[in-house]
């Protein structure tokens, strides 16, 4: 069946260090990917989305590529804030949609 | 206006007991979920409906009865509650079962403890 697998975590990073954080997914056909955004005690947010292959998709300063060849959606961002700390899930919709691990990312100031 | 909404927030309970999470969404989507997220935050499918009729059925005990009275509900009721079930419970919906670019919308989660 398909699935998504992402970088385990925790990640640490003081303030202003690039992020990337991995996501490799398995799947028939062509899913659409997405990276949700968990703050404590909420619910996720969707963070960015791709629905073919070689779109990037990007939103507040975080991107990730589709790439069909590496099976890959990587997420990341240049220069990060203590604001972004949170936990990151990879995702896909083909006709469901399946989420990764998640990976619990603390930006230091 | 909250899109998707769950009540209870919070819920606690004792071994055994029968509990419901409601779950309402206002966005008009065809198709609802519901996920287990555990404490370390790996959030599981558990199941998925489209137009009121179950599409997924995950590997989930049958003490987990989803019910959808109609499109904007999706009530996940638990019978003989055990302490395994505690985690945090969203229901989420997205216009169509799959689709390009189609995206999930999130509760803000049901925090079940079972003591």
């Amino acid at each position: 069946g398909d699935s998504v697998t992402q970088m385990e975590g925790p990640v640490t990073l003081s303030e202003e260090a690039f992020l990337t954080i991995n996501c490799t997914y398995t799947a028939t056909g062509y899913p659409s990917l997405f990276w949700y955004v968990q703050y404590p005690g909420e619910g996720l947010q969707l963070l960015l989305k791709a629905t073919k292959a070689d779109d990037k998709g990007s939103n507040k300063g975080f991107e990730a590529t589709y790439r069909k060849e590496t099976t890959s959606f990587h997420l990341e961002k240049g220069s990060v804030q203590v604001s972004d700390s949170a936990v990151y899930f990879c995702a896909l919709n083909n006709n469901d949609m399946r989420f990764g691990a998640g990976t619990r990312l603390t930006v230091k100031p | 206006d909250t899109a998707v909404s769950q009540t209870p927030k919070y819920l606690v309970t004792q071994m055994g007991n029968d509990k419901s999470i409601k779950c309402e969404q206002n966005l008009g989507h065809d198709t609802m979920y519901w996920y287990k997220q555990d404490s370390k935050k790996f959030l599981k499918i558990m199941f998925s409906y489209n137009n009121k009729e179950l599409i997924i059925n995950e590997t989930v005990p049958n003490r987990f009865s989803p019910k959808s009275p109609d499109k904007a509900h999706l009530n996940l009721h638990i019978n003989s509650l055990e302490l395994g079930d505690s985690a945090v419970y969203f229901c989420a919906s997205s216009p169509q079962l799959g689709g390009a670019g189609t995206e999930a919308f999130f509760g803000q989660g049901t925090r079940l403890t079972v003591v």
